[in-house]
């Protein structure tokens, strides 16, 4: 399924760089979110955005930002990675009003490794 | 706040055996919907089943049954007779209908290992 794309799906960087990933969609949807997957805690938020230039926190937020300048693209930066932040990185759209009857569809993912 | 459970982190069986995962939920919304979604070895998240909280009726796909319980807050999984192609990661998610963004919170997941 192309509607939703994450770009890379690997990278290693050292600790305290910046790393940017991206997430691009095609389906014109309001809704895009960031997670994250680590063994344990199955996937938790980080940030959510809810239309051009509006986003919000999730429950992990800390240690990143999100910018999101055109619908079809959401960016998620850490400024400085840090080891903690080693992880599956899963972008995901959903459609506006109510939930749609699949949900919500998710990236391939990104595997992010801080060393 | 909203919270899943999945309190069995691994389940192994041997092929054909049934497989019962559990799936607990808190919610302080009357209108929510349920998720379940499996994620295989190659790491994708596929998606399963969506059931909204009016909903309560079981649903039966292939090998695969959901029993929803609204007076336990439970939405439990059953695969019937496993296969080893049924070998995954299995979460439940909860998203509440009022919440801003219909954010999907997760359980933290149960790995299934069928063998043969």
């Amino acid at each position: 399924d192309a509607g939703i794309t994450q770009s890379p799906r690997h990278k290693v960087t050292e600790t305290g760089t910046p790393v940017t990933l991206r997430c691009h969609q095609t389906e014109n949807h309001r809704y895009m979110y960031w997670y994250r997957q680590d063994p344990g805690h199955g996937l938790r938020l980080i940030h959510y955005s809810y239309g051009v230039k509006d986003t919000d926190k999730g429950e992990v937020s800390d240690g990143y930002s999100v910018s999101r300048s055109k619908t079809e693209d959401f960016l998620l930066t850490l400024e400085s990675a840090t080891s903690s932040q080693t992880s599956v990185y899963f972008c995901a759209i959903s459609g506006p009003g109510q939930v749609g009857p699949y949900g919500y569809t998710f990236g391939s993912g990104t595997r992010l490794t801080v060393v | 706040a909203q919270k899943v459970t999945q309190a069995q982190t691994e389940i192994s069986v041997v092929e054909k055996e049934d497989v019962t995962l559990d799936c607990v939920y808190e919610t302080r919304d009357t209108t929510y919907y349920l998720f379940w979604y499996k994620q295989p070895p190659s790491g994708e998240l596929v998606f399963l089943i969506r059931r909204n909280s009016f909903d309560e009726q079981n649903e039966i796909s292939g090998r695969y049954s959901w029993n929803f319980q609204k007076s336990t807050s439970s939405f439990n999984f059953t695969i019937t007779a496993s296969q080893v192609v049924d070998s995954a990661v299995y979460f439940c998610a909860l998203s509440e209908a009022s919440a801003a963004g219909n954010k999907l919170t997760f359980g933290g997941g149960t790995r299934v290992l069928v063998k043969p």
